[in-house]
């Protein structure tokens, strides 16, 4: 069975501090692995995803996660955050338990920037 | 930039009602779904639905749940005896493959059932 714990409701930042987005994963097979941010009033939007390639992996806006198997944790970071980077953080796997690919969410974090 | 619409943005329904919620996913994907988040919860899979039938569904989705595509371009929710619990955000996507293609995923409706 699949599942996503996101350490930490609430992330509070200074712009131009990094950001640090915590997500472990369980999973009895390898995973992939997705971080999707909502900002307000609109839908889920892709960031990046894994599906076994490059362990890095860049999305947009500068955001980049890295998956790591020995941690379970696929943790989003962004060197330098800006204040259009406040918004809800959801990250997500799937494994295709049973043939299905839907993805199971974590509760989200909420990333508040200051000025 | 093609994208999901839902509409309304809130519902408010008293409980015991009926709700209809709809959805206009972007005009070339075959594969829909739905979710919801009930408030500080998780955003759940409720049912993914392709070629006009139900693919895969969860535990939530019960007999008080329904779906479907009237037409060519709609995709709807139906409730049909609302609960307090049933009160959530809920979230329409769409894509074009079964795959790990990307979701889109549309604004949300908020339900409140008082």
């Amino acid at each position: 069975a699949q599942s996503v714990t996101q350490l930490g409701s609430h992330v509070s930042v200074s712009e131009g501090a990094l950001v640090l987005l915590r997500c472990n994963y369980s999973s009895s097979v390898p995973p992939y692995l997705f971080w999707y941010v909502q900002y307000p009033n609109q839908g889920l939007q892709l960031l990046l995803k894994y599906t076994s390639a490059a362990t890095l992996v860049k999305g947009i806006n500068g955001f980049e996660a890295e998956f790591k198997k020995s941690e379970t944790s696929f943790h989003l970071t962004k060197p330098s955050a800006h204040m259009s980077d406040a918004a809800e953080y959801f990250c997500a796997v799937s494994d295709r338990s049973g043939g299905s690919y839907i993805p199971t969410f974590g509760r989200g974090t909420s990333l508040i920037v200051h000025p | 930039e093609p994208e999901v619409t839902q509409t309304p943005s809130h519902q408010v329904t008293q409980m015991g009602q009926e709700v209809i919620l709809r959805c206009v996913p972007i005009s070339n994907h075959l594969y829909f779904y739905w979710y919801r988040q009930i408030l500080g919860q998780k955003v759940e899979f409720l049912v993914s639905f392709y070629n006009n039938e139900i693919s895969e569904k969860s535990e939530i989705f019960d007999d008080q749940f329904s779906v479907e595509r009237p037409d060519g371009s709609n995709f709807t929710l139906k409730i049909r005896s609302t609960k307090l619990e049933d009160s959530a955000m809920y979230f329409c996507a769409s894509t074009t493959s079964r795959g790990w293609d990307e979701q889109y995923f549309g604004p949300g409706t908020r339900l409140t059932v008082t």
